[in-house]
């Protein structure tokens, strides 16, 4: 969904590098959300933002720090890489209050961590 | 959350309805069963969801039992483009809505000529 953009696409790092994968949205929603997926498995939630004031912790947020800079984006920081986070990274937006509350995802960023 | 299962994997020819099932025996009274599928590591796309009712949209049936502890989403004419991994999910509305999904292993749909 071009509505959401993430950047980079795809990256390649070392480990203990610190990264940052970034997401933007133009839907207008309140809610995003980071979640990684590995190979053959769904997809697991790491961090959540209701709004730029609030951040909660996922599934899986150890090794991993957010950033909600402004309504429109949310960052995920890797902040010494490590192998095992080589992974499938989603972010995704929603809109609070509606029965389906539909998630909107992004492209995907794909990690590699050497 | 109610924990789902759904079989690793299914078949379907094209052009045959392909009837994908869930069970969630689990479920509680203000949860809904949503469906997204996922298209070849492409981000997750909603589907549909339902509470108690069958639903209907542009993309597919959903059907759940009276008893709620399962369901089963209907592709009515599968094309190639349907192949993708297709995820159950269930979640609370109102208070206890998080906005969360907790995506399971999915069912690897595979459509064929």
């Amino acid at each position: 969904d071009a509505d959401v953009t993430q950047t980079p696409r795809n990256r390649i790092t070392k480990t203990g590098k610190r990264i940052m994968l970034e997401c933007s949205q133009t839907k207008g929603h309140d809610r995003m959300y980071w979640y990684r997926q590995d190979p053959g498995l769904g997809l697991r939630l790491i961090y959540y933002s209701f709004d730029v004031k609030d951040i909660n912790k996922g599934e899986i947020s150890d090794g991993y720090s957010v950033s909600r800079q402004a309504q429109a984006k949310f960052s995920l920081s890797l902040e010494s890489a490590i192998p095992n986070q080589t992974a499938l990274y989603f972010c995704a937006t929603s809109v609070r209050g509606t029965v389906q509350e539909t998630q909107y995802f992004g492209p995907g960023t794909r990690l590699l961590v050497l | 959350d109610a924990k789902t299962t759904q079989p690793p994997s299914m078949d379907c020819a094209e052009g045959r309805a392909a009837n994908l099932p869930c069970n969630h025996s689990t479920i509680s009274g203000n949860e809904y069963v949503y469906w997204y599928r996922q298209i070849h590591s492409q981000g997750p796309q909603y589907i549909i969801h339902g509470l108690k009712n069958n639903e209907t949209n542009e993309m597919a049936s959903l059907i759940i039992t009276e008893d709620r502890k399962s369901s089963t989403l209907i592709l009515p004419h599968a094309t190639l483009r349907d192949t993708a991994v297709y995820y159950c999910i269930v979640r609370p509305y109102g208070s206890g809505n998080t906005g969360k999904l907790i995506f399971g292993q999915g069912t690897t749909l595979q459509v064929k000529p």
